[in-house]
């Protein structure tokens, strides 16, 4: 069965620090999709980030960044120098490949992010 | 105009209520999906349209009645809910045409039950 475990319910860090909220994934598939994404106060869940089982190589993307371990199952993400606008709720989802059909993603169950100016 | 839109963004309805959320995508994709947030809880997937067809029900209670007339509209149909069906509603819809497709949000449709 496929699972997705955010260990850290909420964090609270000063403005300008860096902060990782970490995500691990359980999964028999060998071909799977890993994804982030970012809900602020209005509802919205934002995509941030799509990856595939079979690129390991971190992304930088401004001040996000994940890095991506397979030996681990792990796919954790990085917000550097953060913002109080970076304040939301951050959930990590894995998806098993589905061809030419509607997506299968288990979310896992967020992480609370505070910055405090 | 963000892809997917949902109305009403809040709802306040009483448990003999019959109302219904409304959900459009502008984004040309061919399947559109149902959540329900909780407080506490995970995401839970309610409903599955993967060209107008229905592919997944996740034991959803029958007072919760989905309809898709078509790729771009999805409705969520409430009749006689309970207080604890108070949440957040999140519609999302993705394209079928590759693998792994990221399912894009809307910005949910908050309930309460009174």
């Amino acid at each position: 069965a496929q699972k997705v475990t955010q260990a850290q319910t909420e964090i609270s860090v000063v403005e300008k620090e860096d902060v990782t909220l970490d995500c691990v994934y359980e999964t028999r598939d060998t071909t799977y999709y890993l994804f982030w994404y970012k809900q602020p106060p209005s509802g919205e869940l934002v995509f941030l980030i799509r990856r595939n089982s079979f690129d390991e190589q971190n992304e930088i993307s401004g001040r996000y960044s994940w890095n991506f371990q397979k030996s681990t199952s792990s796919f954790n993400f990085t917000i550097t120098a953060s913002q109080v606008v970076d304040s939301a709720v951050y959930f990590c989802a894995l998806s098993e490949a589905t061809y030419s059909s509607a997506s299968k993603i288990i979310f896992g169950s967020g992480t609370r992010l505070s910055i405090r100016p | 105009e963000t892809g997917v839109t949902q109305t009403p963004r809040h709802l306040v309805m009483g448990m003999t209520n019959k109302k219904s959320l409304k959900c459009e995508q502008h984004l040309g994709h061919n399947a559109m999906y149902w959540y329900k947030q909780s407080a506490k809880k995970p995401l839970e997937l309610m409903f599955v349209y993967s060209l107008e067809e229905r592919v997944e029900n996740n034991s959803v209670p029958s007072r919760f009645s989905p309809e898709c007339p078509n790729s771009s509209h999805l409705f969520l149909h409430l009749h006689t809910l309970q207080p604890e069906d108070s949440a957040l509603y999140l519609c999302a819809s993705s394209p079928t045409s590759s693998s792994g497709n990221t399912i894009y949000f809307g910005e949910g449709s908050w309930l309460t039950v009174v």
